[in-house]
């Protein structure tokens, strides 16, 4: 299993580029999340989903949009990059069933820049 | 408003000690509780959690306690070692809000040979 994947890993992007930001899980997890992660900052969620079709606002989601399509791929797209946005991001996933752990798993991140 | 703090960005520890870290919470409703263990240019990755059914949990050299009435909890690592030098999250839950984690701001273990 590779757990949960990122891509990239590094990006620079110009104020007012878009991109997005790739995620997949190969652990048919139901629960997907992004984080992002500011310097000297704990880990804030911008947007999570609960399954395939269903999406949801997290603390930060200004900025962001994301789908899920599929069990496996929960991309987050930015679409006109502000250097505010420069952070390093964070997709996780978790199986979440009645009295589940909460245990979540997480990709390896990427770091954006947005100048 | 920060609802999980971790007062302390940094502790360091000399090998074989015992580490404390230490999470204080604000929402009442927090429910369920972790604590994550990252390496520099990796992901946070998951170490040991407590319902608030409980008021202790142990894995290993790994402790983690729960004082609901204080909404203090701690992690103690014992005997520290080298390689348990990372940054260390501390997460909260509240059931209504399914899986959806709290972060704190994370303190810095450094374990000295």
């Amino acid at each position: 299993n590779a757990g949960v994947t990122q891509t990239p890993k590094f990006r620079i992007l110009k104020i007012g580029q878009s991109m997005t930001l790739q995620c997949t899980q190969d652990m048919n997890h139901n629960y997907m999340y992004w984080y992002r992660q500011d310097p000297g900052m704990g880990l804030k969620l911008i947007y999570y989903s609960v399954g395939a079709g269903i999406t949801d606002k997290g603390e930060v989601p200004n900025g962001y949009n994301v789908s899920r399509s599929t069990t496996e791929d929960f991309p987050l797209r930015l679409e006109l990059a502000a250097p505010s946005q420069t952070s390093v991001y964070f997709c996780a996933s978790s199986y979440t069933a009645t009295g589940g752990s909460y245990e979540q798993y997480f990709g390896p991140g990427t770091r954006l820049t947005v100048t | 408003d920060q609802q999980v703090k971790q007062n302390s960005p940094s502790l360091s520890v000399q090998e074989g000690r015992i580490s404390i870290l230490n999470c204080d919470y604000t929402n009442s409703m927090f429910d369920y509780f972790l604590w994550y263990k990252k390496y520099p240019a990796e992901g946070p990755t998951f170490l040991i959690s407590i319902s608030s059914i409980k008021d202790k949990n142990e894995d290993g050299r790994f402790t983690v306690f729960l004082n609901k009435s204080a909404k203090h909890l701690s992690l103690h690592i014992v005997p520290s070692q080298p390689g348990d030098s990372a940054v260390y999250f501390c997460a909260a839950s509240e059931w209504s809000s399914g899986d959806k984690l709290t972060f704190g701001t994370g303190t810095r273990l450094a374990v000295r040979p």
